[in-house]
């Protein structure tokens, strides 16, 4: 069966500082997956997706980017944190080109002070 | 753009109350509909969701949900709700819009019910 992993789970990281956040897929072969951002009444918003190894799809310009070194792994990350980054970071995935169900990992929360 | 709006940011409710979520997308092609559910501490899981054929969708939990076209809604209901249904839920639309992967699911901003047992 498929499992996804995110980790760290939880976070707190001074403004400047940098981020990584990562994302593992077990059990499937290329999959889409997608970087998503929780923030409390604002819904989840779409940060990046990725259909291939290298290819990065962004649907909100920020500070953040992120990088897919392998098939089943994503990588969300920021080379200075600002304070609006806080938030709760969803990866998912879902397989072909049509409109698939998406499975979310647990998420990562993290707080930039 | 495509978007979703979900009208109600908090819903409170006694056990037994019959419990109906709004939902309305904007996009005029074809449209592919979900529901999800965060229970608290827990993943966002999938509730149901709609792809074609059949406008009303039966989901997990006893919860359904109705596709009306001409309302661009897809509103989520259930009947009699049970304490362990307090959670946040999310309606989503998925259009054929992206050249991309058609897997991008434009989410609304959720709705948060909490069941008085």
């Amino acid at each position: 069966s498929q499992t996804i992993h995110q980790w760290p789970a939880t976070l707190v990281q001074p403004v400047g500082s940098p981020l990584s956040l990562e994302c593992t897929v077990e059990g499937t072969s290329n999959p889409n997956l997608y970087w998503y951002r929780q923030a409390a009444g604002r819904g989840l918003q779409l940060l990046f997706y990725s259909v291939g190894i290298g290819q990065i799809s962004s649907e909100v310009p920020q500070n953040l980017s992120a990088s897919r070194p392998q098939d089943r792994q994503f990588i969300l990350s920021s080379k200075k944190l600002l304070l609006s980054d806080s938030g709760f970071y969803l990866c998912a995935w879902n397989l072909g080109a049509g409109a698939n169900v998406l499975t979310f990992g647990a998420g990562s929360r993290l707080t930039v002070l | 753009a495509q978007s979703v709006s979900q009208h109600n940011h908090h819903v409170i409710l006694s056990e037994a109350a019959s419990l109906e979520l709004g939902c309305n997308y904007s996009y005029g092609g074809t449209v592919n509909l979900f529901w999800y559910v965060q229970y608290p501490g827990q993943h966002l899981q999938l509730l149901l969701k709609y792809f074609s054929g059949d406008p009303l969708v039966k989901g997990i939990k006893g919860f359904e949900a109705e596709f009306i076209k001409s309302k661009f809604s897809f509103n989520l209901r259930k009947p009699s709700v049970q304490w362990s249904d307090t959670a946040e839920y999310f309606c989503a639309v998925n259009g054929h819009l992206y050249g991309g992967s058609q897997g991008n699911l434009i989410f609304g901003k959720g709705t948060k019910l909490s069941v008085k047992p």
